[in-house]
C-alpha cells in the first residue's frame, strides 16, 4: 500500500463548477498537508498547506483535513479554465526541520472546460 | 526575480553516459532537494542538502550523485549506473522551518 493515494483522474468539469480533489494516506505521523498545482511541463507550485486537522481557505481554494479518517481534500469554487492542471497532494511528519520527509500523491489531472 | 533555475529544459543521453543537470537558486535558501517524477507516481526524493558541503541520500539515490559547493547551486549527476533514468527531474529549495518547497521548472531527461 502506498503511503499517499490520489486518484489520477482525469477529471473534467464545466467552468464555474465546484471541484473536489482528494487524497488518503496511511501514515498517522503526518502533521502537515500540502497542495501543489502543476501545469503541463512545469514545476509544481505550492497552493496552500495546513497543519493537523481542520479547514483553511484562500480565495477560491479550501483545504480540508480529517486526520481521523486519514483523508484530505482541496475544493475549488467557481472553477476557471486557468485552473486546468495537475494537483498534487503532499504531506510530512514535521519532525524534520526541512522538507526531506514530504510524501507526494501521484496527482489528479483536472480540466475545466469553458 | 527570485527563483530556481534548472537547465537544460530537455536533455538526451545515450546509454552508458553520465549527464549533469544544473540547479541554481537565488532565494538564499539553505535546503535544496532533487526529486524525480514518473507518470502515475508521486515525486520521489533523490538527494537533499541542508547546508553547503553536506548532502543526504533520499529514497532513490542509487545511480545518482550530487555536490553542494555553493549555497546557490546543487547539480545532479545521473550516472550510467542508473538503470531507468528517463524521467522528469525537479529541483526544489526551502527556507528553514517552512513547510512546502519552491520548485524549478524541471529537466526532462530521455535516454536514447
Amino acid at each position: 500500500q502506498k503511503e499517499v493515494e490520489q486518484d489520477p483522474g482525469p477529471l473534467s468539469v464545466p467552468e464555474g463548477a465546484i471541484v473536489s480533489l482528494n487524497c488518503t494516506y496511511s501514515n498517522s505521523a503526518f502533521q502537515y498537508f500540502m497542495w501543489y498545482r502543476q501545469y503541463s511541463r512545469k514545476g509544481p507550485e505550492l497552493l496552500m498547506y495546513t497543519y493537523s486537522s481542520g479547514n483553511k481557505e484562500d480565495g477560491r481554494f479550501t483545504a480540508q483535513v480529517d486526520k481521523s479518517s486519514k483523508y484530505i481534500s482541496l475544493f475549488i469554487r467557481d472553477s476557471q479554465p486557468s485552473d486546468s492542471a495537475t494537483y498534487l497532494c503532499a504531506m510530512s511528519g514535521g519532525l524534520s526541520y526541512n522538507n526531506n520527509d514530504m510524501r507526494f500523491g501521484a496527482g489528479t489531472r483536472l480540466t475545466v472546460k469553458p | 526575480d527570485g527563483g530556481i533555475t534548472q537547465s537544460p529544459k530537455y536533455l538526451f543521453r545515450k546509454e552508458g553516459q553520465n549527464v549533469t543537470l544544473s540547479c541554481e537558486q537565488n532565494l538564499n535558501h539553505d535546503a535544496m532537494y532533487w526529486y524525480r517524477q514518473d507518470p502515475g507516481q508521486g515525486l520521489r526524493l533523490i538527494y537533499y542538502s541542508q547546508i553547503v558541503n553536506d548532502f543526504q541520500k533520499g529514497d532513490i539515490a542509487e545511480g545518482y550523485s550530487v555536490s553542494r559547493e555553493k549555497k546557490e547551486s546543487f547539480p545532479l549527476t545521473v550516472t550510467s549506473a542508473q538503470k531507468n533514468p528517463t524521467a522528469f527531474y525537479l529541483c526544489a529549495s526551502s527556507p528553514p522551518g517552512r513547510r512546502g518547497a519552491f520548485f524549478g521548472q524541471g529537466t526532462r531527461l530521455t535516454v536514447v
